[in-house]
């Protein structure tokens, strides 16, 4: 079965310094994976996704991840961390079952926080 | 377009009683999904339909919950009779064909309370 890790529960960075949030995947197939923000009291929003090509994914609010097969991570990335970053990761991956699905699985989330 | 919206943003409401939860995908979206988020379990994918049809339920908790979408710009999740531990923040999610290589777009969920 596809499934996704985030390791860390939570993330503190100060503002201004590089970021990371780390992603593990587990798939059968070419994997297509994704990374989402949650802001609190609001829905899940997406940031970007890889599917194939560049292993450098760049996405929304200057947010980038890293594809490595080899070691099969998706880690998210961002080179100078803002205060207004803070708030809740999810990592994603497309389900497949006999064929692939239209179903995301979602991680446990990683809570970024950023200190000024 | 104003986005997957769903109503009502917080629900409170007495063990055993029904609860509705309402759904508008984004126009021209064919998928729709329902989660549900809580701080032990994280985000579980309840149900989710394609073509206003049901395709996969498994993650439906337990009978007392049903989802259904009569048609492709509404859809309702019910809790009958409801239970405090169903308390969480319930999501709906639509996306169109491949939206698994396009992603989702949420809503801003309802918080549901059974006191």
């Amino acid at each position: 079965a596809q499934s996704v890790a985030q390791p860390e529960d939570q993330v503190n960075v100060a503002e201004g310094n590089p970021l990371t949030v780390k992603c593990t995947y587990s798939v059968s197939g070419n994997p297509y994976l994704f990374w989402y923000v949650q802001y609190p009291n609001r829905g899940l929003q997406f940031l970007l996704k890889y599917i194939t090509g560049d292993n450098l994914v760049k996405g929304s609010y200057g947010f980038e991840a890293e594809f490595n097969k080899s070691q099969t991570s998706f880690h998210l990335k961002k080179p100078s961390a803002l205060v207004s970053d803070s708030a809740l990761y999810f990592c994603a991956v497309r389900d497949y079952y006999g064929g692939a699905t239209n179903k995301l699985i979602f991680g446990t989330g990683t809570l970024l926080a950023v200190q000024p | 377009d104003a986005g997957v919206i769903q109503s009502p943003r917080h629900e409170v409401t007495e063990m055993g009683q029904e609860v509705t939860l309402r759904c508008k995908p984004i126009s021209g979206h064919d998928y729709l999904f329902w989660y549900r988020q809580t701080m032990m379990r994280g985000l579980e994918l309840l149900i989710y339909f394609n073509n206003n049809v049901p395709i996969d339920d498994s993650g439906m908790p337990e009978d007392r919950f049903s989802a259904k979408m009569p048609n492709a710009s509404f859809s309702t999740l019910k809790i009958q009779p409801s239970e405090p531990r169903d308390s969480a923040v319930y999501f709906c999610a639509s996306s169109s064909q491949g939206g698994g290589t396009y992603g989702y777009t949420f809503g801003s969920g309802t918080r549901l309370t059974v006191v």
